[in-house]
């Protein structure tokens, strides 16, 4: 079968640095996606990793181990408007995206 | 191109009714994929086309639900004798001929509420 797992809600702080895990179970794996989805919006891309490895764009870091089906998203110098939801996907052979529930990421000052 | 496109953004209809939304992918996209997200929850994958060859249905989806793609440019979603447990975001997507991951693309989804 296949499933993906990932903390359905975080909490941190203005500035500080948050990872956000993602473990998955599949036959069949393409890459891993994150996306960002604010409340009542479509999710927007974040990145995404097919090979294992860190992947950096500006305050945004995805990993990615497929040996140990796992990834995790680092967000540093956090923002308020940083607070959403963040969606761990993986991408299957099929073409099709299976996502994690999402993890509610909550910033406070 | 102005990405993928979704009408209408928002719509309530009375429980019992039928309702069609439409999704404009990006033009050199041949793949298109139907998701649905209720509150909570990440997406569901729904069904997807390449080109107008319906390819992939999840069992997620009961036989009041119907997609088209015609003429393999945009598609339709059919729901019908809706239900409350309907009510949902229902999202688009699109990605390049080869199914690439790189330029997986979502519109701005259309939010049902059944009343």
């Amino acid at each position: 079968g296949q499933n993906i797992d990932q903390p359905t809600e975080m909490t941190a702080t203005e500035g500080a640095i948050v990872q956000i895990n993602c473990t998955y179970q599949t036959s069949g794996f393409n890459g891993l996606f994150w996306y960002q989805q604010h409340a009542g919006e479509a999710p927007t891309f974040l990145s995404y990793n097919v090979l294992d490895g860190l992947e950096e764009k500006g305050r945004f870091s995805s990993f990615l181990s497929r040996s140990k089906g796992y990834s995790y998203l680092l967000l540093k110098e956090l923002q308020m408007k940083d607070s959403a939801s963040y969606l761990c996907a993986f991408y299957n052979q099929g073409g099709k995206l299976i996502f994690g529930q999402g993890t509610e990421l909550s910033v406070k000052p | 191109d102005t990405g993928v496109s979704q009408d209408p953004r928002h719509k309530i209809t009375k429980r019992g009714q039928n309702v069609t939304f439409r999704c404009d992918p990006i033009s050199e996209h041949n793949r298109l994929y139907w998701y649905r997200q209720t509150l909570g929850q990440g997406p569901e994958f729904l069904t997807y086309f390449q080109n107008e060859a319906q390819l992939e249905k999840s069992r997620l989806l009961s036989d009041r639900f119907s997609a088209e793609r015609p003429k393999g440019s945009f598609s339709t979603l059919e729901i019908q004798r809706t239900e409350q447990g309907d009510s949902a975001m229902y999202l688009c997507a699109s990605s390049p001929t080869d199914g690439s991951a790189q330029g997986y693309t979502f519109g701005s989804g259309t939010r049902l509420t059944v009343v």
